[in-house]
C-alpha cells in the first residue's frame, strides 16, 4: 500500500520569503503522479502542481517547483517570494498512473502554512 | 467557466435524519468522487464513480450510499447522520487517470 508523510503540520513564512514543505511517500509502484493541493481556509482546493514520476525534470509553475526524488522517494514543494494568498493548507498526494479508472488519490496529512507582513 | 458545484455550501440536519448532498459538474469528466474531510484532516474518499460503475471504499460505513443519475451529477446520502459524521464533504471530479478537480464543499453539521 502507498503511504504518504509530511512531517511539518504547521510552518510559517514572511512575505517574500521563500519556504519548503516536505513531503515523502512510499510505493512499490513506478509509474505514478505526485501532486501538492493547496486548500486556503474555508475555501476549495485547487490544485498547485503534479509531478510525473517518469519524467526527470522538475515542475514548476510560476512560484510554485518540486524537488523530485525518485530514488529517495521525496516531493518538496518550494513556494518563491511568498505571498499572504498563499496562506492555506497544503497536501501533498499520490496516485497510481494507469491501472483501474478513477484511482484514488493518497493524500498526506498536510501542512499549515502561514505567511505573515 | 468549466467547474463542480456542490449545494448546499452549508447542511445542518438532525442526529439521525437523513440527508442529501449534492454535486454537479461541467467538466465532462467520467470519473466523480466523493470524500469526507474532518477538521484539520487530509481528505477520506468514500467512494467514486467510474461512469455508471460504483466503486466503495471498503472502510465506507454503510450508512453512506451515493447515486449517480448521470454524467453531470453525483449524489451523497446519509441514512441515519450521527455525530460523527460532521464534516466537510468534498466532490471531485477527473478524466479516468488525471488529477483530481475539488469543488468547494459541503460542511454538514449534526445536531
Amino acid at each position: 500500500a502507498q503511504t504518504v508523510t509530511q512531517s511539518q503540520p504547521e510552518m510559517s513564512v514572511q512575505e517574500a520569503e521563500t519556504v519548503t514543505l516536505s513531503c515523502t511517500y512510499d510505493t512499490s509502484e513506478n509509474n505514478y503522479y505526485l501532486f501538492w493541493y493547496k486548500q486556503p481556509p474555508s475555501r476549495q482546493m485547487i490544485l498547485v502542481i503534479r509531478q510525473e514520476a517518469y519524467k526527470q525534470q522538475n515542475a514548476t509553475e510560476n512560484r510554485f517547483s518540486v524537488n523530485f526524488q525518485k530514488a529517495a522517494k521525496s516531493f518538496s514543494l518550494k513556494i518563491s517570494d511568498s505571498q499572504l494568498g498563499d496562506t492555506a493548507m497544503y497536501f501533498c498526494a499520490f496516485m497510481k498512473f494507469g491501472g483501474q479508472a478513477g484511482t484514488a488519490l493518497i493524500f498526506g496529512k498536510g501542512t499549515t502554512l502561514s505567511v505573515s507582513s | 467557466d468549466a467547474m463542480v458545484i456542490q449545494n448546499p455550501r452549508y447542511q445542518v440536519t438532525q442526529f439521525g435524519k437523513p440527508v442529501t448532498l449534492s454535486c454537479s459538474q461541467t467538466l465532462n469528466h467520467n470519473v466523480m468522487y466523493w470524500y469526507q474531510q474532518k477538521s484539520s484532516q487530509a481528505p477520506k474518499l468514500l467512494f467514486h464513480y467510474y461512469d455508471k460503475d460504483f466503486n466503495n471504499e471498503a472502510d465506507t460505513p454503510d450508512n453512506f450510499q451515493s447515486r449517480r443519475p448521470n454524467t453531470s451529477f453525483c449524489f451523497l446520502d446519509i441514512r441515519s447522520p450521527g455525530l460523527g459524521d460532521a464534516a466537510m464533504y468534498l466532490c471531485a471530479t477527473s478524466r479516468a487517470g488525471n488529477e483530481q478537480f475539488f469543488g468547494p464543499g459541503t460542511r454538514l453539521t449534526v445536531l
